[in-house]
């Protein structure tokens, strides 16, 4: 079955430390993302990729970067600049290209990551 | 500024009646619209969408109208469920230049479907 996989589930770390979160797809899908949600808050856009080796910021980008350096991958790393980094991450993925805006997006089950 | 909005956090429906949820964006420029389904600890799925040259897509017990006038969006489902249980987000869609299209997402509303 096709995909998106993100590992772990439940991440806990101490705060001042990097956490890289994992994401891949087997969709073959060109673009990727990733969002944080909080507690009554929408998703937000952290990073997208629409292509390998190369990546945007999103909204809320500071304090995360990521890598694309395979189709199927998007690592999402947490840096210790990140002021508020507990929050539950939503890796997603789409076909991209002229027809991205009518592609609904499809999401990983996400990792929820607690700082403390 | 949000430029998506789900005005109710919360909704509860007794099953078999018609649950509505609502959305409305600020941005004239969003020409596509989505709905996705999350369940507590998945990724959200998504449900339903409609371009903006039209004012109604029907799939099943799901349907989405839109009034473009009003920059209003809504969800209809009917006949509620129980597995309908779920947190409901709207977003839309907009270009962001160099062929890549943002989706920004409303607050959510977690729709509560009672036996």
């Amino acid at each position: 079955d096709g995909g998106i996989t993100q590992s772990p589930k439940y991440l806990f770390r101490k705060e001042g430390q990097n956490v890289t979160l994992s994401c891949e797809q087997n969709l073959n899908h060109d673009a990727m993302y990733w969002y944080r949600q909080d507690p009554g808050q929408g998703l937000r856009l952290i990073y997208y990729s629409q292509i390998v080796n190369d990546f945007q910021k999103g909204d809320i980008a500071e304090g995360y970067s990521v890598s694309r350096e395979k189709k199927e991958s998007f690592p999402l790393t947490v840096t210790s600049a990140q002021k508020n980094p507990t929050a539950f991450y939503l890796c997603a993925s789409s076909p991209g290209g002229p027809s991205a805006y009518n592609s609904p997006l499809h999401f990983g089950n996400g990792t929820r990551l607690t700082v403390t | 500024d949000q430029q998506v909005k789900q005005n109710s956090p919360s909704l509860s429906v007794q099953e078999g009646r018609i649950s509505i949820l609502n959305c409305d964006y600020t941005n004239s420029m969003f020409d596509y619209f989505l709905w996705y389904k999350k369940y507590p600890a998945e990724g959200p799925t998504f449900l339903i969408s409609i371009s903006s040259i039209k004012d109604k897509n029907e799939d099943g017990r799901f349907t989405v109208f839109l009034n473009k006038s009003a920059k209003h969006l809504s969800l209809h489902i009917v006949p509620s469920q129980p597995g309908d249980s779920a947190v409901y987000f709207c977003a839309a869609s907009i270009y962001s230049g160099a062929g890549s299209y943002q989706l920004t997402f409303g607050k959510g509303t977690k729709l509560s479907v009672i036996p």
